[in-house]
């Protein structure tokens, strides 16, 4: 089992909804998590990070954690053709020598 | 620009061939980070420097790699004899103490070994 799984997708939205990503995570001494965005062939950009449980709001994303569950989501609302792009979950130890964990990305296509 | 820069952006070798990399970090940040990215695959910890120490390995880090931040600012990541398997993006990333573990990654550099 992967320490970090996230559906590969494609995961296809049309343009305006909302587009819901999920990762779940195996090691529950995991302390942060965090999403970054990855366009083809550039490299990973953070756009949200938690360390509670709950929703964390920016504009037009929304990260959901739940330790108990072991799950974090990404919710993105009035999706654009411009979020499409490779989503990768990443948790965060600090006992581990602060490195990142990340999950293999999933997918996502906003439709025009 | 105030990010994380590397040099150079994409390198093409010969397999056997040693290569280096650079990586200058975010000026007020004290922690960097090597990571390896495969087509498909999310980024895998290589190393990691709090200032010029050099405190965590990967097991992926074989004996042909080696890692340096003589400084404490600007790191250099080795390769030695070249593997095909080594083709890869190898991204920096820097953060600072007291941050709650946030990374700025660079923009990477991609190496291809023939």
């Amino acid at each position: 089992q992967k320490e970090v799984e996230q559906n590969s997708g494609p995961l296809s939205v049309p343009e305006g909804a909302i587009a819901s990503l999920n990762c779940t995570y195996s090691d529950r001494v995991s302390q942060s998590f965090f999403w970054y965005r990855q366009y083809s062939g550039k490299s990973p950009e953070l756009i949200m990070s938690i360390y509670s449980n709950g929703d964390k709001e920016d504009g037009r994303f929304t990260a959901q954690l739940n330790k108990a569950s072991q799950y974090v989501s990404l919710l993105i609302r009035d999706s654009q053709p411009s979020d499409s792009a490779t989503y990768l979950c990443a948790a965060l130890r600090r006992n581990a020598g602060n490195m990142l964990t990340f999950g293999g990305g999933t997918r996502l296509m906003v439709k025009p | 620009d105030t990010g994380v820069s590397q040099d150079p952006r994409h390198k093409i070798t010969k397999r056997g061939q040693n290569v280096t990399f650079r990586c200058d970090p975010i000026s007020e940040h004290n922690r960097l980070y090597w990571y390896r990215q495969t087509l498909g695959q999310g980024p895998e910890f290589l190393t990691y420097f709090q200032n010029e120490a050099q405190l965590e390995k990967s097991r992926l880090l074989s004996d042909r790699f080696s890692a340096e931040r003589p400084k404490g600012s600007f790191s250099t990541l080795e390769i030695q004899r070249t593997e095909q398997g080594d083709s890869a993006m190898y991204l920096c990333a820097s953060s600072f103490d007291g941050s709650l573990g946030e990374q700025f990654f660079g923009p990477g550099t991609r190496l291809t070994v023939l």
